[in-house]
């Protein structure tokens, strides 16, 4: 749709469980970013990846771990998550993250919607 | 502090309607972005109005920036019930370069 996929789209698990979150876009965009979105509460940024190099460590847990294996792929890895962690997970992907012009537009994903039991 | 915050939290109107959704912000910023959430769904952007720029046009879309006000308002005119969905306004401030802070968001629904 947007040109940004996200699988899975829903993903319930337990807290020992080991499970990938994966982001996909063929924009050409060379920085990609995690978020996390809560109901009521604003989005947050999770991680940020420009040109495959993490650019963005927002103070996130180490059960959260990112991969970039290049422009096009972001990985999210979960393990041994807690209940608060069930949210929407967002993925974006934007032309550059540091453009001159200040004008960083991001195309999300539809999201992987975790259910951490 | 967060830096980008709607108000209101939620607003109901009638299909051909006008809504109008403010955004507040605490520091400078280089330019201020809407975007738009459908239930469930990723965020699709809307409209992008630079610190220099006072007001911009798209479609049914006007957005006002106000500077000296920190603030910016988003009216959709005569809505839709396709309208309904959640409208974030994003703050890319002088201090986190071209990062995107988003507010909490604004509820809108359009009753047909």
């Amino acid at each position: 749709e947007t040109g940004v996929t996200q699988t899975p789209r829903h993903l319930v698990m337990g807290m020992t469980n080991k499970k990938s979150l994966k982001c996909e876009q063929h924009l050409g965009h060379n920085a990609m970013y995690w978020y996390k979105q809560s109901a009521k509460k604003p989005l947050e940024l999770m991680f940020v990846y420009n040109f495959k190099e993490q650019t963005e460590n927002n103070s996130v847990p180490s059960r959260f771990s990112p991969e970039c294996p290049n422009s096009s792929h972001l990985f999210l890895h979960l393990h041994t998550l807690q209940p608060e962690d069930s949210a929407l997970y967002l993925c974006a992907s934007s032309q550059d993250e540091l453009v001159d012009s200040g004008a960083n537009v991001l195309t999300f994903g539809a999201g992987s919607r975790l259910t951490v039991l | 502090s967060q830096q980008g915050e709607e108000d209101p939290q939620a607003l109901s109107i009638q299909e051909g309607e006008n809504a109008t959704m403010n955004c507040s912000y605490k520091t400078s910023i280089n330019n201020l972005q809407w975007y738009r959430q459908n239930s469930g769904r990723g965020l699709v952007h809307l409209i992008l109005i630079r610190s220099n720029e006072r007001e911009k046009h798209s479609g049914r879309l006007r957005v006002t920036l106000d500077t000296s006000k920190k603030s910016s308002s988003l009216l959709i005119t005569a809505s839709r019930a396709a309208d309904t969905a959640s409208y974030f306004c994003a703050t890319d401030g002088e201090t986190s370069g071209s990062r995107l802070t988003f507010g909490e968001g604004t509820q809108l629904t359009v009753n047909p």
